[in-house]
């Protein structure tokens, strides 16, 4: 147990629909990541927040966002959503800003179906 | 850009045979190297990682050194178990980014 949860487990929905993945740290860790993990597009990086401000961009669309609130709990919302959206959400926590300095942590996972 | 290439699975093998599973990597300067694995039904735990060339990174038996000439960080482990099978992803980061960039994974299976 990486001490990182994620709900819900699995989400199924139909296009164009909105969801939220829920994120809560390590207890301390300031910093939260998202990936996505898809057959045919592998893990991806989305975004990075630190401490409730926004701290790195990978290969996020504009249909998702992201936010991390006062409590570190962080939340990823996809919207307009479609068929190829389907994939495994990964949350990650660690201490600090830079992953160089510290391991990440990877919760379970939030299986979304869209059908 | 920079990217991650590791060897095609699935590989299978039969208990306390010897791994290898192959990662090589393109990018400029100097990043660091990290073997991610993925039990099923989990998220990814860090492995082993290693930061700089000749760096050996080493955890639960497996190994892999940095070797920059060959731009590969290739994992290792002479006996593998049943326990072992999962999926590994090999990675990088450079110290000025925050985003991880990993392989394509490759799942290994063991025979008992």
């Amino acid at each position: 147990d990486s001490g990182v949860t994620q709900t819900p487990k699995h989400l199924i929905t139909a296009t164009g629909q909105r969801v939220t993945l829920r994120c809560s740290p390590r207890s301390g860790d300031l910093s939260v990541y998202w990936y996505q993990q898809s057959l045919d597009q592998g893990l991806q990086f989305l975004i990075q927040y630190y401490n409730g401000e926004e701290r790195a961009k990978g290969n996020i669309l504009e249909r998702f966002s992201a936010q991390q609130f006062p409590d570190l709990h962080s939340e990823l919302n996809l919207s307009s959503l479609e068929l190829g959206d389907s994939a495994l959400y990964f949350c990650a926590s660690s201490p600090g800003t830079s992953t160089y300095s510290y391991e990440q942590y990877f919760g379970p996972g939030t299986r979304l179906t869209v059908t | 850009g920079n990217s991650v290439t590791q060897m095609e699975g699935p590989v299978t093998l039969s208990e306390e045979a010897f791994l290898t599973i192959n990662c090589t990597y393109t990018a400029t300067g100097y990043p660091s190297l990290f073997w991610y694995v993925q039990y099923p039904g989990e998220g990814l735990q860090l492995l082993l990682k290693a930061t700089k060339a000749d760096d050996k990174g080493s955890n639960k038996g497996f190994e892999a050194t940095y070797r920059k000439e060959t731009t590969s960080f290739h994992l290792e482990k002479g006996s593998v178990q049943v326990s072992d099978s999962a999926v590994y992803f090999c990675a990088l980061l450079y110290s000025s980014a925050s985003k991880i960039i990993f392989g394509s994974g490759t799942r290994l299976s063991i025979r008992p």
